[in-house]
């Protein structure tokens, strides 16, 4: 059965520090993963696309990872600022179909 | 483009009342699909719509739901009669095609309450 799990489900960090998102996922054929960010009270926006081949990508202070083998992706944000305060959101697509595997997302909250 | 416009964005209703929700994809995108998110679940695909076609509804939960693609610009989600388990927020999101490399670009959502 495809599915997207991650960790942790909520995560608490101070302004300023890193921290690290996790997905795992058992979708195949796999043909991409991309991470969403959804603020609060608005619709997911697409931070990266990642590719079999592609080991990381990088969006400003955002950094993916992905590992095809061991099927896990991180999603890294650096010096965090308050405005990171959301639901990231880990989304797999498999080859040659319409539809996308989301995982249930972590909930990011940055403290002042 | 204004992106994805969904409307209405908030919705309270009573049980038993209809809910018509509804969406304007982006211009030029040919695939629709409306899903539900909740805590619990996450995001859960209703109905995939290519070229106003639904071609994939497995996700509407029930008979109380139906959806309606009458032409490349608009789309309508309905629920009646409505149920308190209903209350979650639905969200429609388009693409130029579906799958593979398309990005999804979502609407902001309705927020739907059910008393």
């Amino acid at each position: 059965k495809n599915q997207v799990e991650q960790s942790p489900q909520s995560l608490i960090i101070l302004e300023g520090k890193n921290c690290t998102l996790q997905c795992n996922y058992t979708v195949s054929p796999f043909s991409n993963l991309r991470w969403y960010k959804q603020d609060t009270g608005r619709g997911p926006v697409s931070l990266t696309i990642m590719t079999f081949s592609e080991n990381t990508k990088s969006n400003g202070r955002y950094t993916a990872t992905l590992d095809a083998d061991t099927k896990q992706s991180s999603l890294h944000i650096t010096a965090s600022q308050l405005s990171d305060s959301a639901s990231y959101i880990c989304v797999v697509s498999a080859s040659g179909t319409y539809k996308y595997i989301f995982g249930t997302g972590t909930r990011l909250k940055v403290l002042a | 483009d204004a992106g994805v416009i969904q409307s209405p964005r908030h919705e309270v209703t009573e049980m038993g009342q209809e809910v018509t929700l509804r969406c304007k994809p982006i211009s030029g995108h040919n695939s629709l699909f409306w899903y539900r998110q909740t805590m619990m679940r996450g995001l859960e695909l209703l109905i995939y719509f290519n070229n106003n076609v639904p071609i994939d509804d497995s996700g509407m939960p029930e008979d109380r739901f139906s959806a309606k693609m009458p032409n490349a610009s608009f789309s309508t989600l309905k629920i009646q009669p409505s149920e308190p388990r209903d209350s979650a927020v639905y969200f429609c999101a388009s693409s130029l095609l579906a799958g593979g490399y398309n990005e999804q670009f979502f609407g902001p959502g309705t927020r739907l309450t059910v008393l």
